[in-house]
């Protein structure tokens, strides 16, 4: 079974400040790799995802993730943050193939300070 | 617009009460969906992946008399929560599996208060 591990449990940032989550994950297959965003009081919704091609992929919002496969990890990137990117971020993997369900980080709570 | 449709947003009631949480895909048929569960300030655990015509896949440690899924229509899933008790209030969410590699579509979720 695959897992998902996310170091930065509650990270505050000042605004303008540059954003580095972590996320690395355990399966010996070939997985997809995604992040998802929950704003406060909303559902999650998707910020970018990964399967297959450029390991770098850009999202929605300025974000974007590397895909390292030697270091099986995917850390999710912003180079200037801003107080509405505040939110709970979790990264997600599921295996290539199928319709499978996605195992979560535990997740990481954002707080930008104005 | 919203791809999943998930009722209701929000539930309280008594001990002891069963509860029913819909889920509808509303853009194409789903032969496959999946019930989270998120207790606060944590991840989203996988309980079961519903599968449309047959029974439920459940998690180890999920009770499946205690949370009764159907999956009856390619558009509709249910999760029951029988019997519920406080230790079951928790926000439940929803989502229709992609293929290739497509992301999940979530729904609103359901936030469970069990008095």
């Amino acid at each position: 079974a695959q897992s998902v591990s996310q170091h930065n449990h509650h990270v505050i940032l000042s605004e303008a400040a540059s954003l580095e989550l972590g996320c690395n994950y355990s399966y010996g297959g070939t997985v997809n790799l995604f992040w998802y965003v929950q704003y406060p009081g909303q559902h999650l919704q998707l910020l970018l995802k990964y399967f297959s091609g450029d390991p770098l992929v850009k999202g929605i919002k300025g974000f974007e993730a590397e895909f390292i496969k030697s270091k099986f990890s995917f850390n999710l990137r912003k180079p200037s943050v801003q107080w509405s990117d505040t939110a709970e971020y979790f990264c997600a993997v599921n295996p290539q193939g199928g319709r499978r369900a996605l195992t979560f980080g535990s997740g990481t709570r954002l707080q930008v300070q104005p | 617009g919203a791809v999943v449709s998930q009722h209701p947003s929000r539930v309280i009631c008594k001990s002891g009460t069963s509860v029913k949480i819909e889920c509808r895909s509303l853009d194409f048929q789903a032969t496959t969906m999946f019930w989270y569960r998120q207790f606060p300030k944590q991840s989203l655990m996988l309980m079961a992946t519903s599968n449309e015509g047959s029974k439920a896949t459940y998690e180890q440690g999920v009770e499946k008399d205690k949370f009764l899924i159907n999956h009856a229509s390619l558009t509709l899933s249910t999760l029951t929560v029988t019997s519920a008790h406080p230790e079951d209030s928790s926000f439940y969410i929803c989502s229709i599996g992609g293929t290739g590699g497509q992301p999940q579509h979530f729904g609103d979720g359901t936030r469970l208060s069990i008095l």
